[in-house]
């Protein structure tokens, strides 16, 4: 069963670059890397979607190395806005685990 | 307006009794999905269902139930066996169910408090 580790929280200011690492040891052959934006009392919504090496989106970048067992999601030049919680979730065939999500708070 | 709906957004119930949480979706979604959410501890799965009158146990599914008789709607039911069923509730759908890797839709979730 794949279990998720993330870091608790992570301050940044704006205008920065911000990398959120997940760690994910036994992720499966089959298994995707998704990962998404809550905002307090909202539901999560998606931000992106790797399974190896690198996506880009017009908000966003993951990066997951040959080994697939962690995953990187960059935010580049942060605003106030972007202050929420990000989760990252590894699903497959027999898989659906959220990590525990990750608080960035972005200061001006 | 495509999306997923859940109501009410904040419910209270005395302890002992059964409470029904609402889900709709109308983006004609084959799976959807229930998830508890409690502070500092992520989204957990208690079920999902990839298809009409089909549904399978999550993580957590010990004090819930579910139905699944129309594609549009996922209600839970949180019973009286549940421990602590005061956590906000979150509701999805995603083309493809477990397996197919797809973006999955959320609502606005439903905060249940029992007093």
């Amino acid at each position: 069963l794949a279990k998720t580790t993330q870091p608790i929280s992570m301050d940044s200011y704006e205008g920065q670059e911000v990398n959120i690492t997940c760690s994910h040891n036994n992720i499966a052959t089959n298994d995707y890397i998704t990962w998404y934006q809550q905002f307090p009392s909202q539901g999560p919504r998606f931000i992106i979607q790797g399974y190896k090496t690198k996506v880009t989106n017009e908000v966003a970048s993951l990066f997951i190395p040959a080994d697939r067992k962690s995953s990187t999601l960059s935010l580049p030049r942060v605003s106030l806005s972007d202050t929420a919680v990000y989760y990252c979730l590894v699903s497959g065939y027999s898989t659906l685990t959220f990590g525990k999500g990750t608080m960035l708070l972005v200061s001006p | 307006d495509g999306g997923i709906t859940q109501s009410p957004k904040y419910l209270f119930r005395k302890e002992g009794q059964n409470v029904t949480l609402s889900c709709e979706q109308n983006l004609n979604h084959d799976a959807m999905y229930w998830y508890r959410q409690d502070p500092g501890q992520g989204l957990r799965l208690i079920y999902y269902s990839q298809i009409v009158n089909d549904f399978q146990k999550g993580d957590i599914a010990e004090g819930y139930s579910v139905s699944r008789e129309k594609k549009e709607s996922f209600p839970l039911t949180v019973t009286s066996a549940q421990k602590n069923p005061t956590a906000f509730y979150l509701c999805a759908s995603s083309i493809g169910g477990q397996g197919s890797y797809n973006e999955q839709f959320f609502g606005p979730g439903t905060r249940l408090t029992v007093l």
